[in-house]
């Protein structure tokens, strides 16, 4: 299908829970990305992956979070360690290579709001 | 590093109106810029995209245009409806990576 799917919408976990956010890209899409979105909107870059391989993780707090993308399986972001300050929605999006000259934008999923009580 | 800022914070008007949303970029070493929409809740919704060797991009009552060297895009909405009432996002692309403003809180009232 031509949407991102991302799993589940709603998550409530305890602190110091884990927590685990599945994304679904669309297929044919070489790049998916995480954001995490706070208070006023505020979007935040997490990570992204070229395919399997990492391609930037400038904005993960690495102490407590991960994630992958593997062949054939939705990529995960996963929360180990929840913290109160980790309640936000997760956004994953997806998108083409470019070709010479084009450069194709990125497609969201309806996100994942976590809260952490 | 690349900042966005988006011009107004919040904006109301009457239905039928004509109105601007504007971005500016600190960087213009773009890919591209994309504009999206946010309902009360749900995810993003992509509106236009313009790539960096354009100027503009239109859909239907939307004009977005673009101007890479003063690192500035406006979004053109004419004849507002309730129904576009939204936060409206713009984005830009540089590196594989996508940097959001903070939105402009649009209200159009009946």
């Amino acid at each position: 299908g031509e949407e991102v799917a991302q799993t589940p919408k709603h998550l409530v976990r305890g602190e110091g829970q884990k927590a685990k956010l599945y994304c679904a890209p669309i297929k044919g899409h070489s790049y998916v990305f995480w954001y995490q979105q706070v208070l006023k909107n505020e979007f935040k870059f997490l990570i992204s992956f070229q395919n399997e391989n990492v391609f930037d993780e400038t904005g993960m707090p690495k102490e407590r979070f991960s994630a992958k993308c593997l062949p054939n399986s939705p990529c995960s972001l996963e929360i180990q360690a929840t913290k109160l300050e980790d309640s936000a929605v997760y956004f994953c999006a997806s998108s083409q290579s470019g070709t010479a000259g084009i450069d194709y934008g990125y497609t969201f999923g309806s996100g994942t709001r976590l809260t952490v009580v | 590093k690349q900042e966005v800022t988006q011009i107004p914070a919040a904006l109301s008007v009457p239905e039928g109106e004509n109105l601007v949303l504007n971005c500016s970029f600190t960087d213009s070493a773009i890919y591209n810029l994309q504009w999206f929409r946010q309902d009360p809740g749900k995810g993003l919704t992509s509106l236009l995209l313009i790539q960096s060797s354009q100027r503009e991009q239109t859909s239907g009552r939307l004009n977005a245009s673009l101007d890479k060297s003063s690192g500035r895009s406006t979004l053109y909405i004419a004849a507002s409806q309730p129904g576009d009432s939204a936060t409206y996002l713009c984005a830009v692309r540089g590196a594989q990576k996508l940097v959001f403003g903070q939105g402009t809180r649009l209200t159009i009232n009946p």
